[in-house]
């Protein structure tokens, strides 16, 4: 198998504060994690990819700085939106790949719903 | 750069009829090709994927879609559509082969499937 959970599913902070968002690859080591931001009836966005135990590699006019990604572990990368804004609501996903040269596919989790008031 | 146009935003299909969703890409060598299906709130599940070899491939729930290179296209198609596959389906193109730690995924802007009783 190869599932991915993300937590929370939804989230509503108050303008100005910070929340973290998990995604977990449950049953397989994930070296390469994706996170994505889905606007309304838009496609995904992506914003950077995580690799274990580097920086993560952030597209272009995504801010590093607002969006921390961490991606401690085979299992687990988290990210976290700093000093949200009403314009940061969104629904964000992540995806993850296995490891290895012939591991093309990306196995998504179930976004996250972040509403900023 | 990679680049994918789903050229209708909504179809509209009655339960029993069958259904083609069109994709064409742009990527300058061979590309890795993917259909998704995403039903609202929810993350991504992956339809059928495009590697090499046999261009009409199989895909869960019933859904082909055939990798045609002379039209840079990778049309999904389903015989006979069932109310449960109103959803919102995205076509993703991705480079051929091993690219390091990245093998980014670029989406389409999605269609809208919405199927009549």
């Amino acid at each position: 198998g190869a599932v991915v959970s993300q937590h929370p599913s939804r989230v509503i902070c108050k303008s100005g504060t910070s929340v973290k968002i998990e995604c977990r690859s449950l049953d397989f080591q994930a070296t390469t994690m994706f996170w994505y931001r889905q606007f309304p009836k838009k496609s995904l966005m992506l914003m950077a990819t995580s690799n274990e135990g580097s920086k993560a590699t952030y597209e272009q006019g995504v801010e590093k700085d607002k969006f921390l990604i961490n991606h401690a572990s085979l299992t687990l990368s988290t990210l976290t939106v700093t000093s949200a804004h009403p314009e940061d609501s969104s629904f964000y996903i992540c995806s993850a790949r296995k490891p290895g040269p012939r591991s093309y596919e990306q196995y998504f989790g179930p976004g996250t719903r972040l509403t900023v008031t | 750069a990679q680049s994918v146009t789903q050229p209708d935003i909504h179809i509209t299909v009655s339960e029993g009829a069958s259904l083609e969703l069109r994709c064409n890409y742009s990527y300058g060598a061979t590309p890795y090709l993917f259909w998704y299906v995403q039903s609202p709130g929810q993350g991504l599940q992956l339809l059928l994927k495009y590697f090499s070899g046999d261009t009409l491939v199989q895909g869960i729930k019933g859904f082909e879609a055939e990798f045609k290179r002379s039209q840079s296209s990778f049309n999904l198609r389903k015989p006979s559509v069932h109310w449960s596959d109103a959803a919102e389906y995205f076509c993703a193109v991705g480079p051929g082969g091993y690219t390091g730690g990245g093998n980014k995924l670029t989406f389409g802007t999605g269609t809208q499937l919405k199927v009549e009783l």
